[in-house]
């Protein structure tokens, strides 16, 4: 059973396009964090949150603590912008999620 | 300078051998953590440790023992390596407000 589930599981996109991942987690968190791995394996911490909304830049993540659901949103994607994006949970131990593949083509 | 440090960055090693993983870290934080990740699957938890003095299994330490030196530093052995430990292997740390740093990976290849 995957207490985290993400979705897509892979995303292919043209450049400029606005895109969004969803993860739906089934335990009880205190926080919820979006990671990304880039192709050369290294994992970045993009956010943590535990309610309402989050933005760096044209990254934005949302979390809806009722529904037990986040979403990870990129404006104006670019190429760079492929990754693996990886949704974590933090509860009584860490859950993540599979990934979600992104491949953002100019 | 990264935060999370890791040694080696890759590794190839033959069945039996005996492989030990570095981790250091600059956060000041007192949790540490050991995954790995396989293809297709999500970061799986081997060990962690919430102060020098703690060490917790994961849900797959078999196969694995750790060493939390101090603060800063966070080792995985394995004490026999099999073909199926072959994976990417991350070390992390954690602060309750700050959250969650990985470091770069260690890619090992057990043949």
């Amino acid at each position: 059973k995957n207490e985290v589930e993400q979705s897509p599981q892979n995303l292919t996109a043209q450049e400029g396009e606005f895109i969004t991942i969803n993860c739906s987690y089934s335990v009880g968190i205190s926080a919820l964090h979006w990671l990304q791995q880039h192709p050369g394996g290294g994992i970045v911490s993009l956010f943590m949150l535990s309610s309402g909304k989050k933005k760096h830049g044209r990254l934005i993540a949302t979390i809806n603590i009722q529904e037990k659901h986040s979403s990870l949103h990129i404006t104006a994607s670019h190429p760079r912008d492929s990754a693996v994006y990886i949704c974590a949970c933090r509860g009584n131990q860490f859950y993540f999620g599979t990934g979600t593949s992104l491949t953002v083509i100019p | 300078d990264a935060d999370v440090t890791q040694t080696p960055r890759n590794r190839i090693t033959k069945t039996g051998k005996r492989i030990m993983l570095e981790c250091s870290q600059t956060k000041g934080h007192d949790r540490m953590y050991w995954y790995r990740q396989d293809p297709g699957l999500g970061l799986r938890l081997i060990y962690y440790s919430f102060d020098v003095k703690d060490i917790n299994k994961g849900e797959i330490s078999d196969g694995y023992s750790v060493s939390r030196q101090a603060q800063a530093k966070f080792s995985l052995s394995l004490e026999s390596a099999i073909p199926n430990q072959t994976a990417l292997y991350f070390c992390a740390t954690s602060d309750p407000l700050f959250g969650k740093f990985f470091g770069p990976g260690t890619r090992l290849t057990v043949l």
